[in-house]
């Protein structure tokens, strides 16, 4: 039973270039979270999705951050016109229904030039 | 707010010698609180859940309880692989609401 997936492991983008950060979340489990980690700080939590559906994104920077969640394929983090202050680990995490407990994937660490 | 704090945030351990690790959370209304385990360049493992003040969880080494304020993670006869940054986290809305961690170094 394989777990949370995230691809790239290491993405490294100039400023100004997009980064796209992919998430497969456990078999079974119908709910997307994407979490920051910046370097001495906490998980941030950016956002929350079901299928077809973001639920909160309360987390989300206004600007140049989106997120999505097809019926088919993996949930996508995109961050446009990237710049220094985006370089960070970006967790996806996911958890079945009715449940609090989210699984974690390995990380995407995007380093900005 | 909801807001986690957690205490201290390092901690150096000598193998085999028991301490404790704090969590002092305050939230409107109590949903789960919840233990993870973060190793360098990982993703966060999932430890525990507790729900309610009294309630405790076991896993080998690591005992976590709960009270109306904090959580502890109790650390018994630790050995060097349980070195890791521990994090704690309370249900906050939809999401977990993570405090930054307490970082434990275990030595030989």
């Amino acid at each position: 039973n394989a777990g949370v997936m995230q691809n790239p492991r290491h993405l490294v983008r100039r400023r100004g270039q997009e980064a796209r950060l992919r998430c497969s979340p456990m078999k079974g489990h119908s709910h997307v979270y994407w979490y920051r980690q910046l370097p001495e700080e906490g998980l941030k939590f950016m956002v929350y999705l079901q299928k077809e559906n973001i639920i909160d994104e309360s987390g989300m920077p206004k600007e140049r951050f989106s997120a999505e969640f097809p019926k088919e394929g993996p949930s996508i983090l995109r961050i446009q016109q990237v710049v220094r202050g985006d370089s960070a680990a970006y967790f996806c995490a996911s958890s079945p229904p009715l449940t609090g407990e989210l699984f974690f994937g390995e990380g995407s660490r995007l380093t900005v030039l | 707010e909801d807001q986690v704090t957690q205490s201290p945030e390092a901690l150096r351990l000598q193998e085999g010698e028991s301490s404790s690790l704090n969590c002092s959370y305050t939230v409107s209304g109590l949903r789960g609180l919840f233990w993870y385990r973060q190793d360098p360049g990982k993703g966060p493992e999932f430890l525990f859940t507790l729900y309610s003040a009294g309630e405790e969880k076991e896993k080998e080494r690591l005992k976590a309880t709960l009270t109306k304020k904090e959580s502890f993670l109790h650390i018994t006869a630790p050995k060097p692989e349980d070195s890791a940054t521990y994090l704690c986290a309370v249900q906050s809305g939809y999401a977990l609401n993570f405090g930054k961690g307490t970082s434990l170094l275990v030595t030989p």
